[in-house]
């Protein structure tokens, strides 16, 4: 069966500090590869997403950005942090290649920006 | 933007009454899809239905789907306290990728024992 790791569970960084959220996915082959944000009490906001390695595309402006250097593995970064980025971070994956697929989350981060 | 949105914000219920959720959209869709979220835990896929199915049962699950109107519900029947948690709507829209799905801001539903 497939499974997705998302690590760490909390987070309390400084602002200008860097950052690395690691998600990987056991059990599946080219899966889609997304990041959320989710503000308190909110939806969730898609940052990335990715359909291969090396592939990523971007739904907002903003501080961070996103690799996949191996096919189940996605990073999120940020060079310097700012108090905005503060939230709670979802990572989820879905079937490549076909329509009408549900998406499969971590238990996600929660990043707190002092 | 936001496509699909949650009615009512918050909802209180007794343990063994029935739940019913409402998502409202602007565009359209080929999917509607309902998650649930456990307080800090990420999201968990619990129904999809497509753009030509009016209804679609899971268990103690409901949902209907009304494209003219642009409307989804979701009704959990016999609630129970495991239940409480909270409820998103997602949906795709024709033309963007398949795989990208915009969700609304959820139903938080509490079920007192």
């Amino acid at each position: 069966s497939q499974t997705i790791h998302q690590w760490p569970a909390t987070l309390v960084q400084p602002v200008g500090s860097p950052l690395s959220l690691e998600c990987t996915v056991e059990g599946t082959s080219n899966p889609n590869l997304y990041w959320y944000r989710q503000a308190a009490g909110r939806g969730l906001q898609l940052l990335f997403y990715s359909v291969g390695i090396g592939q990523i595309s971007s739904e907002v402006p903003q501080n961070l950005s996103a690799s996949r250097p191996q096919d189940r593995q996605f990073i999120l970064s940020s060079k310097k942090l700012l108090l905005s980025d503060s939230g709670f971070y979802l990572c989820a994956w879905s079937a490549t290649g076909r329509s009408n697929q549900p998406q499969h989350f971590g238990d996600g981060t929660r990043l707190s920006i002092l | 933007s936001q496509q699909g949105e949650e009615d009512p914000q918050a909802l209180s219920i007794q343990e063994g009454e029935n739940a019913t959720m409402n998502c409202s959209y602007k565009t359209s869709i080929n999917n509607l899809q309902w998650y649930r979220q456990n307080s800090g835990r990420g999201l968990v896929h619990l129904i999809l239905i497509r753009s030509n199915e009016r209804e679609k049962h899971s268990g103690r699950l409901r949902v209907t789907l009304d494209t003219s109107k642009k409307s989804s519900s979701l009704l959990i029947t016999a609630s129970r306290a495991a239940d409480t948690a909270s409820y998103f709507c997602a949906t795709d829209a024709p033309g963007a990728g398949s795989y990208q799905l915009t969700f609304g801001k959820g139903t938080k539903l509490s079920v007192i024992p």
